[in-house]
């Protein structure tokens, strides 16, 4: 059984339209967690969730939309893409205030055009 | 965030033991010490954590030292499989956000 699961696996896209990548977890974790890696391979938290309650919002740009209709699935909305926001989007989830840490799901490549 | 510093990249060769340094000198009192890798295209993986104590699984080793400034990760044999970035977190058990900053990491390469 997937932990993680993240639809779609690659994304290709033009300039300017809107997408969603959905992510699922089934390990009854309270948060989750989503990442952007970029072509310089750095790992940088956009948004965590616990309890479908947004806790963590970094500078992100407001088109990225993130949605939690329950503590298993946390998407990702992307609106007016641009081309920096090619990237591969990592969604994570863990169990909140102890020390376990985070399962990663297998990346969404998204190439915008 | 407390911070960690890893050096960028470290060689082994196959079926030796292969030694990741990582410094964390500003970790706090209730920050655990977490590793992660990732092989080329798949999310990071979890590999160990510790506290105070070095703690042994299937896949690693976790050497933490006494002022807990530091953590060495431990690899006994390394296979090409094991040829990955790998990743030292700290991870703030007291907190509901569970944010951990990953790093710059160190790339692993394995040569046979």
């Amino acid at each position: 059984d997937t932990a993680v699961s993240q639809t779609p696996k690659y994304l290709v896209t033009q300039m300017g339209n809107d997408k969603s990548i959905k992510c699922e977890q089934n390990l009854g974790h309270d948060t989750m967690y989503w990442y952007k890696q970029d072509s310089k391979k750095f790992l940088k938290i956009m948004f965590s969730y616990n309890n479908k309650e947004l806790i963590i919002n970094e500078t992100v740009p407001n088109r990225f939309s993130p949605k939690s209709p329950d503590k298993a699935h946390l998407n990702l909305h992307i609106n007016s893409l641009e081309l920096g926001d090619s990237a591969v989007y990592f969604c994570a989830s863990s169990q909140s205030r102890g020390p376990l840490g985070q399962f990663f799901g297998p990346g969404t490549r998204l190439t915008v055009l | 965030d407390a911070k960690t510093t890893q050096p960028n990249s470290m060689e082994s060769n196959e079926e030796e033991p292969v030694h990741l340094p990582c410094n964390h000198s500003t970790i706090s009192g209730t920050d655990y010490i977490h590793w992660y890798r990732q092989l080329p295209s798949q999310g990071p993986e979890y590999v160990i954590h510790g506290l105070t104590s070095n703690v042994n699984n299937r896949m690693a080793s976790l050497a933490i030292a006494e002022d807990r400034k530091s953590s060495t990760l431990i690899l006994h044999r390394a296979t090409l499989r094991d040829a990955a970035v790998y990743y030292c977190i700290l991870r703030d058990v007291k907190s509901n956000a569970g944010k951990s900053t990953f790093g710059d990491g160190t790339t692993l390469t394995v040569k046979p």
